[in-house]
C-alpha cells in the first residue's frame, strides 16, 4: 500500500543534542510537510517542500532544518533540541497542484531529556 | 487571513447515537476545500471526509456527513450510529485550491460512551 512511513516512532534525545527524524513516502507526491503537534493542540506546519523548492514557515525557529534528497525522503533535524522542542512530529505529502489533499504518517514523538 | 475555529474542545455521546461537531471559518477566497481530519489516541491523522466550496451537495462517507453553509461559512460533522472506535480528536481544516498550506481548527475531542 502507498504510504508515508516516519522513523523512529519514538526518539528520545538529550538538551542541546542534535536529532534528526526521518519520512518516506511512496506516493510519489511532490510535496513533503513537517508539522509540530504538541498535545491536545492542532498540527503547527514547520515548513513543507515543494519538489526541490524549500518553504519556510516565518515563525519557525532556527532550530529547525530540513533536507529532502530525494522525491522519496524528507529530513527533520533539530540542531539543538529544547525542552519545548518535545512534541510529536508529523510528517504529511501531497500531491501539489489544485486540489492539495495531505496524507499523514502516523508521527515520531520525541522526548527531549 | 483564513482561520478555523471549533468553539467545541470536547464532545461525548453515547454509543450508536448521533452526534455533531461544530466548524466555521473565514475567508474571503471562493475557491476552497474544507475536510475534516480524525486523529486516534497515539494514531495516525487520517481524513474522515471533505467538501469543495464549489459544489452545493453536503458530502456523505458512510456514517459521516457535513453541513456545509457557504454563506454562513460552517461545515459540520454529523457523525450517526457513533461506535467506540469513533472516539478520538477530530480536526476541521482549510485549504485554498492551488495552495500547499492546510488551516486547522483547534480540535474537539470526541469521546463514546458505551
Amino acid at each position: 500500500d502507498a504510504m508515508v512511513i516516519q522513523n523512529p516512532r519514538y526518539q528520545v534525545t538529550q538538551f542541546g543534542k542534535p536529532v534528526t527524524l526521518s519520512c518516506s513516502q511512496t506516493l510519489n507526491h511532490n510535496v513533503m510537510y513537517w508539522y509540530q503537534q504538541k498535545s491536545s493542540q492542532a498540527p503547527k506546519l514547520l515548513f513543507h517542500y515543494y519538489d526541490k523548492d524549500f518553504n519556510n514557515e516565518a515563525d519557525t525557529p532556527d532550530n529547525f532544518q530540513s533536507r529532502r534528497p530525494n522525491t522519496s525522503f524528507c529530513f527533520l533535524d533539530i540542531r539543538s533540541p529544547g525542552l519545548g522542542d518535545a512534541a510529536m512530529y508529523l510528517c504529511a505529502t501531497s500531491r501539489g497542484g489544485a486540489y492539495n489533499e495531505q496524507f499523514f504518517g502516523p508521527g515520531t514523538r520525541l522526548t527531549v531529556l | 487571513a483564513q482561520t478555523v475555529t471549533q468553539s467545541q474542545p470536547e464532545m461525548s455521546v453515547q454509543e450508536a447515537e448521533t452526534v455533531t461537531l461544530s466548524c466555521t471559518y473565514d475567508t474571503s477566497e471562493s475557491d476552497y476545500y474544507l475536510f475534516w481530519y480524525k486523529q486516534p489516541p497515539s494514531r495516525q491523522m487520517i481524513l474522515v471526509i471533505r467538501q469543495e466550496a464549489y459544489k452545493q451537495q453536503n458530502a456523505t462517507e458512510n456514517r459521516f456527513s457535513v453541513n456545509f453553509q457557504k454563506a454562513a461559512k460552517s461545515f459540520s460533522l454529523k457523525i450517526s450510529d457513533s461506535q467506540l472506535g469513533d472516539a478520538a480528536m477530530y480536526f476541521c481544516a482549510y485549504l485554498i485550491q492551488g495552495a500547499q498550506k492546510l488551516v486547522f481548527g483547534q480540535g474537539t475531542r470526541l469521546t463514546i460512551n458505551p
